[in-house]
């Protein structure tokens, strides 16, 4: 099977632009799940979708916001960009069985906000 | 609130030492553990998993034991290679689901 994808894998914006960033999960996975990865902060979850519904969301400022298509390929949506959104920006794929909650993870996508 | 503490890096080994990185979790109920690898410019790679008390994950001779008494989650590699130079993340599933992660540890085997 194909892994996860994301694109784009670098991105460049300035201060005050939104962008969106897409994921396409392993086939079969009907749970995305997006991470932000900083030097400083480490790796946090932003939230997960599965089958269209956000499930979970973590400590994040409304401007980012998600939604899931129902091939269950993801996008996450920064608005009002400020220059500390400069991350790595993971997805996750899981088919979301408990206890056996593995997620798969795509290259990433780096955003750079100047 | 559920959290993931891991030693200290970055930690340099010569070719063919022993590994050991700690990590110690703080957790309602019985979530599971993992490690991950991520490779310089990439994403995360599962690299062992365990789901209950006493399990051994284990995967291209690394191994960790989920010891619920101790509430850590040690990797062991009895002998790294250079190959092995990466950021090793411990993290733990709670019932939500959500991945927490530990701050990463770097590891650079030298040859």
């Amino acid at each position: 099977k194909a892994g996860v994808t994301q694109t784009p894998r670098y991105l460049i914006k300035t201060r005050g632009q939104q962008v969106t960033l897409s994921c396409s999960p392993i086939s079969g996975h009907r749970s995305v799940s997006w991470y932000q990865q900083t030097p400083g902060q480490g790796l946090q979850f932003l939230f997960e979708y599965f089958s269209e519904t956000q499930r979970n969301k973590g400590n994040f400022p409304g401007r980012f916001s998600g939604r899931q298509f129902s091939n269950s390929r993801s996008e996450m949506n920064v608005s009002t960009l400020e220059l500390g959104d400069s991350a790595l920006y993971l997805c996750a794929s899981s088919e979301r069985t408990w206890p056996y909650n593995e997620q798969f993870f795509g290259p990433g996508t780096r955003l750079t906000v100047l | 609130g559920n959290s993931v503490t891991q030693m200290e890096g970055p930690v340099t080994l010569s070719e063919e030492a022993f590994l050991t990185i700690n990590c110690t979790y703080t957790a309602t109920g019985y979530p599971s553990l993992f490690w991950y690898v991520q490779y310089p410019g990439e994403g995360l790679q599962l690299l062992l998993k365990a789901t209950k008390a006493d399990d051994k994950g284990s995967n291209k001779g690394f191994e960790a034991t989920y010891r619920k008494e101790t509430t850590s989650f040690h990797l062991e590699k009895g002998s790294v290679q250079v190959s092995d130079s990466a950021v090793y993340f411990c993290a733990l599933s709670d019932e939500g689901g959500k991945l927490i992660f530990g701050q990463g540890t770097e590891l650079s085997v030298k040859p």
